[in-house]
């Protein structure tokens, strides 16, 4: 089957860093993204690795390794408006068609 | 530009009855997607739509079907609505609808099956 695994919950400080990693397993895979969503809110574009290595964009980073089939998103310098849910999702070719796989989220809970 | 806008906004119904939500992309977006959002699932994909053809659909039971129009706007259909059926609604649109791209999405439609 297809899947996307990552942790459920998170918890970190404000001002600190924190990662969040997502694992998956896909027939095929064309590349990993990186979405946000605000309670109430709709999913959000963070960052999208089709290649091994690191993308950094302000705060945030996300990293792929292809061979370890794992992602992860990196959050520095962490701000209370940060505190939201974070999915992975990867389109797969499936069969003939190619279909987007979503993680079931990482909720971040950030302490003062 | 305005974004992904999507209506109703919120809706309930009760068991067996059938509901249609629409979707309207970004100007000239031509790619749009739909997913069901629950606690316990997460973002579960539905179908895409690109130039009017149904591109991609996912696991979901025939109740569940869309379309698409010519000027990119989309709609979802459920019928005969089970209690399970209640769930948040997105819609996705992107450009082409090519994996690279970036999907942007909606508020979603809240839908409560009573």
């Amino acid at each position: 089957g297809q899947s996307l695994e990552q942790p459920s919950e998170v918890t970190a400080v404000e001002g600190a860093i924190v990662q969040i990693n997502c694992t998956y397993q896909t027939s095929g895979f064309y590349g990993l993204s990186w979405y946000q969503q605000h309670d109430g809110g709709a999913p959000t574009f963070l960052s999208y690795n089709a290649l091994d290595g690191l993308e950094e964009t302000g705060r945030f980073s996300s990293f792929l390794s292809r061979s370890d089939s794992y992602g992860y998103l990196l959050l520095q310098e962490l701000q209370m408006k940060d505190s939201a849910s974070y999915f992975c999702a990867v389109r797969s070719p499936m069969n003939r068609d190619d279909k987007i796989i979503f993680g079931k989220g990482t909720r971040l809970h950030i302490l003062p | 530009k305005a974004g992904v806008t999507q209506t109703p906004r919120y809706l309930i119904k009760t068991r067996g009855q059938q509901v249609t939500l629409s979707c309207s992309p970004i100007s000239g977006h031509r790619s749009v997607s739909w997913y069901q959002q629950t606690p316990g699932q997460g973002l579960q994909f539905l179908f895409e739509y690109f130039s009017e053809t149904q591109r991609n659909k996912g696991n979901f039971p025939g109740r569940f079907s869309g379309r698409q129009f010519s000027n990119s706007r989309s709609e979802m259909n459920v019928s005969t609505l089970e209690l399970g059926d209640s769930a948040l609604y997105l819609c996705a649109s992107s450009s082409a609808g090519t994996y690279q791209e970036t999907q942007y999405f909606g508020p979603g439609t809240r839908l409560l099956v009573l």
